[in-house]
């Protein structure tokens, strides 16, 4: 089973429409991410969160907010999706500074 | 304004030559730095890492080397394989963060 897992993997919605993607771990790090790839950007962090209570802004939080439900679990959600965050969207996790652990990618298009 | 700079969108190279991935960075605190490959529908995997106090780390194929006055890191990868085809991104963080920047990859095509 994949240490890091994504739900869901595609998604398709409308402008407007609040939209959660889900971010489950089993490797019992602390630090979990979110991050959003675009073509030609390379990744750039969305929020990240050092342990349950603890959630900060990365570089591109407008337009996102985050749940940190559990140790394993961080949520990301677009309280009303707009067509420029159509985009390829990772969760990440980490216990030391050397590796991020990423998931295999949510593909989210807003038309 | 971007810290870390992957000038080379795309590379291509034959299989068994050798492959040069550039990396440059302006931020003078960065003291680490990471190399992660991403093949298509999935996500990154940590390939290899250089601590600022060195300026190689090797690891099989794989060779990293840092070139702390020119603000400059490459990866080797000798010899290539079609296997390595992907993108790969630089990422860099400074000291203490757990929060690397990274850079818009580089594509590599290793043909056979």
């Amino acid at each position: 089973d994949a240490d890091v897992t994504q739900t869901p993997r595609n998604r398709i919605t409308k402008t407007g429409k609040r939209i959660m993607l889900e971010c489950s771990q089993t490797k019992g790090h602390d630090r979990m991410y979110w991050y959003r790839q675009d073509p030609g950007l390379g990744l750039r962090l969305i929020y990240y969160s050092f342990d349950v209570k603890d959630i900060n802004k990365g570089e591109i939080s407008d337009g996102y907010s985050v749940s940190r439900q559990a140790q394993a679990k961080f949520s990301l959600s677009l309280e009303s999706a707009i067509p420029n965050q159509t985009a390829l969207y990772f969760c990440a996790t980490s216990e030391r500074r050397d590796t991020q652990y990423f998931g295999p990618g949510t593909r989210l298009t807003v038309l | 304004d971007q810290q870390v700079k992957q000038n080379s969108p795309s590379l291509s190279v034959q299989e068994g030559r050798i492959s040069i991935l550039n990396c440059d960075y302006t931020n003078s605190m960065f003291d680490y730095f990471l190399w992660y490959k991403k093949y298509p529908a999935e996500g990154p995997t940590f390939l290899i890492s250089i601590s600022s106090i060195k300026d190689k780390n090797e690891d099989g194929r794989f060779t990293v080397f840092l070139n702390k006055s020119a603000k400059h890191l490459s990866l080797h990868i000798v010899p290539s394989q079609p296997g390595d085809s992907a993108v790969y991104f630089c990422a860099a963080s400074a000291g203490g963060s757990y929060i690397p920047t990274f850079g818009r990859g580089t594509s590599l095509i290793v043909h056979p």
